[in-house]
């Protein structure tokens, strides 16, 4: 079983929908990542948490530590959210080391 | 964005050849990493840097060597490509002070025949 798995792998949506990616993982944590990554292939880091909710435009990440689930929900989508979602967790609390899931590749239909 | 630059952004190379990727940073972070992204696995970790002459394996360090003679550069080798090592590589960085937030350069794309 894989440390950190990503639900679903592939998700095509119509624009406007709310969309959820999720992430389970398997390792002890301090933080998570979301990163998207660009049909040109750039990797940007979206968010980093360690608790609760964030929030940056139309995207917001949840996470719970207990349960070892993080959520990815984009609100009105867009074309342009085309992409893939890559969820990661340091392996070792507090370690560089990160361990990344497979990601959700996601396509909004106009 | 995180000034990181990656070179040669593609490659084409016989197996067997030794084959040196270059990581270059100009945001003076401690931190560097080289992963390699393939279909099915995601990404997975080969060295890691955390200073001047400071590397440390990841989970696929095998066939592959790192150098870090300075801050801003992170040289990954492969000593004798293999056709297993075609990937795309990704380079990181990561700052002390904001230790586990990487940023990505924007990768190579390796094929080994």
């Amino acid at each position: 079983k894989n440390e950190v798995e990503q639900s679903p792998q592939n998700l095509t949506a119509q624009e406007g929908e709310f969309i959820t990616i999720n992430c389970s993982y398997s390792v002890g944590i301090s933080a998570l990542h979301w990163l998207q990554q660009h049909p040109g292939g750039g990797i940007v880091s979206l968010f980093m948490l360690s608790s609760g909710k964030k929030k940056h435009g139309r995207l917001i990440a949840t996470i719970n530590i207990q349960e070892k689930h993080s959520s990815l929900h984009i609100t009105a989508s867009h074309p342009r959210d085309s992409a893939v979602y890559i969820c990661a967790v340091p392996r070792i609390q507090g370690a560089q080391k990160l361990v990344f899931g497979q990601g959700t590749r996601l396509t909004i239909n106009p | 964005d995180a000034g990181i630059t990656q070179s040669p952004r593609h490659k084409v190379t016989e197996t067997g050849t030794p084959v040196t990727l270059r990581c270059h940073q100009t945001e003076n972070h401690r931190y560097m990493y080289w992963y390699r992204q393939d279909p099915g696995h995601g990404l997975r970790l080969i060295h890691y840097s955390y200073g001047v002459k400071d590397t440390d394996k990841g989970e696929v360090s095998d066939g592959y060597s790192v150098s870090r003679s300075k801050t801003e550069d992170f040289l990954l080798t492969l000593e004798s490509a293999t056709s297993s090592q075609t990937s795309v590589y990704f380079c990181a960085i990561g700052s002390e002070r904001d230790q586990e937030t990487q940023y990505f350069g924007p990768g190579t794309r390796l094929l080994v025949l």
